[in-house]
């Protein structure tokens, strides 16, 4: 089965950068999508389209994309940002949804 | 904008059928696509997949053989029933809404999650 691959966890001090990386073979092909998720609530989705903002979320959250590997960078990180992150997409033929392991973003 | 509540039993047995209601308000559930995915404690979150309101379904390979999805559009609610379970289907369950466009299925609306456990 299709599989997306993150790495457990991420630490940063407040104000600097975090970067979430997200690898799977189809990403070439599908869009990723990126949501952040605190303890105790429901996922947000914070990016989609590998690179788009939702309203509502702040500048600092970016997404990229590279072959098969999707990233996402928090600039100038707040201790608010401290949650899971999990990356979304799909397998190749675009109906199966996919979640990455998720990421532990720790704010020092 | 568009709320999801699900509902159901907390505790099901081991072997027997886990059945669950997500009723949507604040908009129809006509016309869109609508997921069920889950999370054990302390774990990542699984698709288990999503039915349309014309009642046609994709579902996790994984989980196909035991997954059933339906909808009943007058009353605004679409279910999910899991056969078989076990102690590894103890998850929180959510429903989330599928936004589909040209660049795939994502969710920006999703339900507050239930707990459900499997024990006896």
């Amino acid at each position: 089965s299709y599989e997306l691959t993150q790495p457990p966890s991420v630490s940063v001090s407040p104000g600097q950068t975090a970067r979430i990386t997200c690898s799977g073979d189809a990403l070439p092909k599908q869009y990723a999508y990126w949501y952040q998720q605190k303890p105790g609530q429901a996922p947000v989705l914070v990016i989609y389209k590998d690179s788009e903002r939702p309203s509502g979320i702040p500048e600092r959250f970016s997404g990229s994309s590279s072959g098969t590997t999707v990233t996402l960078t928090i600039s100038g990180v707040q201790a608010e940002d401290e949650a899971d992150y999990y990356c979304q997409s799909a397998d190749s033929s675009g109906t199966f949804v996919v979640f990455g392991g998720g990421t532990k973003l720790t704010v020092l | 904008q568009v709320q999801l509540q699900e509902s159901g039993p907390g505790l099901v047995k081991p072997s027997e059928t886990l059945s669950l209601t997500c009723t949507v308000s604040g908009g129809s559930i006509s016309s869109y696509y609508w997921s069920w995915i889950r999370q054990p404690a302390g774990k990542g979150l699984e698709w288990i997949g999503r039915i349309y309101t014309s009642g046609s379904t994709n579902y996790n390979p994984s989980l196909k053989s035991r997954v059933t999805m339906s909808v009943d559009t007058s009353k605004n609610q679409f279910s999910l029933k899991l056969s078989s379970v076990t102690a590894a289907d103890t998850a929180v369950y959510y429903c989330a809404s599928d936004y589909y466009d040209s660049s795939g299925y994502y969710y920006f609306h999703w339900g507050q999650g239930t707990l459900v456990t499997v024990s006896s």
